[in-house]
């Protein structure tokens, strides 16, 4: 099983700030099977990235995926109010699915 | 708009078996370019992917809950299914169910999911 890392576990930001989040994996991740998605509370995740560095459909273009073998970043060039939230990495490898624990990109 | 709709019930025991259907509407589950699968959090936590299915019925799963866990698929209705029998607490979750690409792996709609509490 490929285990994921993020860090940093809180990030405290204030708006117009650039986001830096890294995940780091076990093992090497093929980067079509690495993605980001944010989720705020009582929500359902919802997809930014894919295959590393590919923004999902409606995407602001602030978000940014960046990344290969083992070391992947998601940028937020200038947060905005609605980007506080917890973000998730995911990679999919050995017919298994994991997720990192969540980075949490709170408001300073 | 693809939509996805979680339903079960949302209390139950612990040693029982917790059934959950997946509704699709909006797109066929019949896609050949899509699987279709199922993810939980429990309360305060990380996500945990559970299982995924084709619409031919072929799946994967998580292995530390293959030995309870069944998905299914029913073209017929647009759903898929989890049942997960000898729950524990530790099963208490929120549900997701969810598609990802047979390409990318990765979950691109998501059901809005759903609260399962289990009971001592």
């Amino acid at each position: 099983e490929i285990v994921l890392t993020q860090s940093p576990g809180t990030l405290s930001l204030s708006p117009g700030e650039r986001a830096t989040l890294s995940c780091r994996a076990s093992q090497s991740v093929s980067s079509n099977y690495l993605a980001w998605y944010q989720q705020k509370p009582g929500l359902a995740p919802r997809l930014l990235i894919y295959g590393a560095s590919s923004r999902a459909t409606g995407i602001p273009d602030r978000f940014s995926g960046s990344g290969s073998g083992t070391d992947f970043t998601l940028t937020i060039s200038r947060l905005e109010p609605e980007d506080f939230a917890v973000y998730y990495c995911q990679q999919y490898g050995y017919s298994l699915f994991t997720f990192g624990p969540g980075t949490k990109v709170d408001i300073k | 708009q693809l939509q996805l709709q979680e339903s079960g019930p949302g209390l139950v025991k612990a040693s029982e078996t917790l059934s959950l259907t997946c509704t699709v509407s909006g797109g066929s589950i019949s896609s050949s370019s899509f699987y279709w699968g199922w993810i939980r959090q429990p309360p305060g936590e990380g996500l945990e992917w559970i299982g995924s299915i084709y619409y031919s019925g072929r799946n994967f799963c998580n292995p530390s809950l293959t030995s309870r866990l069944t998905i299914s698929v029913d073209t017929s209705k647009n759903q898929f299914s989890l049942k997960l029998s000898s729950l524990t607490a530790a099963d208490t979750a929120v549900y997701y169910c969810a598609r990802h690409g047979s390409v990318w792996y990765s979950f691109d709609y998501w059901g809005q999911g759903t609260l399962v509490t289990v009971s001592s």
